[in-house]
């Protein structure tokens, strides 16, 4: 089974600054997507970015950008010119592309979450 | 619907009492799942369902959790006979198929009493 971790329950940055958030994984997969989500306290779950494993770049969506290191099992996201909209709870999610018809096709694991706060 | 729907949004019960919490999954979305949120916490997978293969329920946490999905449309999450420790935010998401994201409710916050 694949397991998500984020290794830091808890980040702050300054508005303007960059943030980098941490997430790594395990899997014996070679091929599957990434995702970061963000939670704001309204509690709606907004998809940030996503990155396919077999692509080399890594993905980039405005101010986030992520580091994905596929031999490392790291993925972590970068935020560039924090704004104070970003304060949230911010997620990292691994899915399974598996085998066809099996039970975790497409299954989409999260990390524990990390709670970042927007200084002024 | 434009979004994925979950009714109610907050639902408060007696202990002992069973509920119902239904999700609304964007039209057309073969995969659907249910996830639990504790305050401040992560969240925990309950149940995966996608098109008519059998559903993924390694996450429910007892015989008291079931879930159905009619239709390859709505879904139904049902709690019998509550406990205290199954208060929570219960989040419902969809997605169009395998590889795509998903795409999440606001959530029904239950709470025990």
């Amino acid at each position: 089974a694949q397991t998500v971790t984020q290794s830091q329950p808890e980040m702050s940055v300054q508005e303007a600054e960059t943030v980098t958030l941490s997430c790594t994984y395990d899997t014996s997969e070679s091929d599957y997507y990434l995702f970061w989500y963000k939670q704001p306290p309204s509690r709606q779950m907004i998809l940030v970015i996503r990155q396919e494993a077999y692509k080399q770049q890594n993905a980039t969506e405005n101010r986030f950008s992520v580091n994905f290191q596929k031999a490392a099992k790291s993925f972590s996201l970068k935020i560039s010119d924090s704004q104070l909209g970003d304060a949230a709870m911010y997620f990292c999610a691994y899915r399974s592309k598996g085998n066809a018809g099996g039970t975790s096709y497409g299954k989409l694991t999260f990390g524990q979450g990390t709670i970042l706060t927007v200084h002024p | 619907g434009a979004g994925v729907s979950q009714s109610p949004s907050n639902k408060v019960t007696e202990k002992g009492k069973d509920v119902e919490l239904r999700c609304d999954p964007i039209s057309g979305h073969t995969a659907l799942y249910w996830y639990r949120q504790s305050l401040g916490q992560g969240l925990e997978f309950l149940i995966y369902f996608q098109g008519n293969s059998a559903p993924d329920k390694s996450g429910l946490p007892s015989d008291r959790f079931s879930a159905e999905r009619t239709g390859g449309s709505v879904s139904t999450l049902t709690i019998q006979r509550t406990q205290q420790e199954d208060s929570a935010v219960y989040l419902c998401a969809s997605s169009l198929g395998r590889y795509t994201e998903a795409f999440f409710g606001q959530g029904t916050r239950l709470t025990v009493v």
